[in-house]
């Protein structure tokens, strides 16, 4: 089965743009989830997506949205991008998104804002 | 509320020596416990997973963990480090409930291995 794949890998924008990221999660797998991985912050929760529903947000500003479509795609959108947003951010994908499932992690996209 | 503590955030071994990197965990609810390893560059991948069954967990690549739950403790453990193995090492806490169902993450142990 082909991994979870994430698009593009690498972005370059400036402040104040918007940004759209999209996941392909493991044939069969549901639940999509998205983190943002940042040295000073380390690995946060942004939300997680079951059959097009958000089911879970972590603590971030509504700039950060997402949405999954029926083939259980994922995209994230970040509107008015600022400095802080320059990050490593990671899809997951599970069956069911149950705790005890394994999230199967993407490479990742490279976001830095200039 | 969970929560994740890795002691140490940069650990060097010499080849060949044990691997031991702590994990210590906080949840109100039985949790679900995870070992992901970071290449540069890369995703996280799974090394090991405990998810209620036995308490001493094998994973990918030698490693092994221990649910201790009087310590509330998850310690990743090693034998014998390989070059390969330096890397980035994450912990991780879940449960089977509403936002707990979400990972959360120790703030990682970067391991270094010695010629």
């Amino acid at each position: 089965k082909a991994g979870v794949t994430q698009t593009p890998r690498y972005l370059i924008k400036t402040r104040g743009q918007q940004v759209t990221l999209s996941c392909s999660p493991i044939s069969g797998h549901r639940s999509v989830s998205w983190y943002q991985q940042t040295p000073g912050q380390g690995l946060q929760f942004l939300f997680e997506y079951f059959s097009e529903t958000q089911r879970n947000k972590g603590n971030f500003p509504g700039r950060f949205s997402g949405r999954q479509f029926s083939n259980s795609r994922s995209e994230m959108n970040v509107s008015t991008l600022e400095l802080g947003d320059s990050a490593l951010y990671l899809c997951a994908s599970s069956l069911a998104g149950t705790g005890r499932d394994t999230q199967y992690f993407g490479p990742g996209t490279r976001l830095t804002v200039l | 509320a969970q929560s994740v503590t890795q002691l140490g955030s940069h650990v060097s071994v010499s080849e060949g020596a044990l691997v031991l990197l702590r994990c210590n965990y906080s949840s109100s609810v039985p949790p679900y416990l995870f070992w992901y390893v970071q290449y540069p560059n890369q995703g996280l991948q799974l090394l090991l997973k405990y998810t209620s069954a036995a308490t001493l967990v094998k994973g990918i690549n030698g490693f092994e963990a221990e649910f201790k739950k009087s310590e509330t403790s998850f310690h990743l453990t090693k034998p014998s480090a390989h070059m390969s193995d330096a890397a980035e090492y994450f912990c991780a806490v879940s449960a089977s409930s509403g936002s707990a169902r979400q990972l959360t993450f120790g703030s990682g142990t970067q391991l270094t291995v010695l010629p």
